[in-house]
């Protein structure tokens, strides 16, 4: 079934360490986003890419990094968790970047403690 | 600042009409979009309004009003599934998606 898969689904992490969120898709979209996404605020926007190779920053980026080396990978990368990282990160694809509508991958519940 | 609003939580009844409302200011306008967020999943895409007027897909329709700066969602013939958060976005002039914080919708049989 053609998508996006996120990985892991959730995972629980010591603060101070680091880890990577993957997100792979296959329906060979140009645009792909990171979001989170806390209880009683809207999704935010944390690093954007609308093409291979490019990568924006967002709302909130700081304490996180991603890359798009080609276009069905995008890895979000915290390199020193903190408590206030806790959240749903969700992963997004759009066909370009002005698309209509844009297709979320499953999430990954990370709790940093 | 950039700003969506709409109601925290609404309570309707199973095969009832209900509205949910967005208003927003955001720094330039091409387009709103509504996505249903069942608990513990993905939001997925509903509508999108770019002219103002209604747009209707089955069930669901969605209303733009630019000089106002407001849409609503409605939804008719509830049914229990449609228990869910309802999330309103608008992307700006840079082609970013701002999003409301979400309503809660709770469907009582």
């Amino acid at each position: 079934t053609a998508g996006i898969t996120q990985a892991p689904t959730s995972q629980i992490l010591a603060a101070g360490r680091s880890m990577t969120l993957r997100c792979t898709q296959d329906m060979r979209h140009n645009a792909m986003y990171w979001y989170r996404q806390d209880l009683g605020l809207g999704l935010r926007l944390i690093h954007y890419s609308n093409t291979a190779g490019t990568t924006g920053k967002g709302e909130v980026p700081d304490g996180y990094s991603v890359s798009r080396a080609n276009t069905d990978d995008f890895p979000l990368t915290l390199a020193s968790a903190v408590p206030s990282q806790t959240s749903v990160y969700f992963c997004a694809t759009s066909p370009e970047a002005e698309g209509k509508g844009y297709t979320f991958g499953s999430g990954t519940r990370l709790t940093v403690v | 600042g950039q700003n969506i609003d709409q109601p925290t939580e609404m309570t309707a009844t199973e095969g009832a009409i209900v509205q949910i409302n967005c208003t927003y200011q955001t720094s330039g306008f091409n387009g709103l979009f509504w996505y249903q967020q069942h608990a513990g999943e993905a939001p997925t895409f509903l509508s999108y309004n770019v002219l103002d007027g209604l747009e209707e897909k089955g069930r669901f329709s969605s209303f733009l009003s630019r000089s106002k700066g407001y849409s609503y969602l409605l939804l008719k013939e509830l049914q229990m599934k449609d228990s869910a958060s309802y999330l309103c976005a608008v992307m700006d002039s840079n082609y970013q998606l701002i999003w409301g914080a979400g309503t809660k919708l709770i469907i009582k049989p």
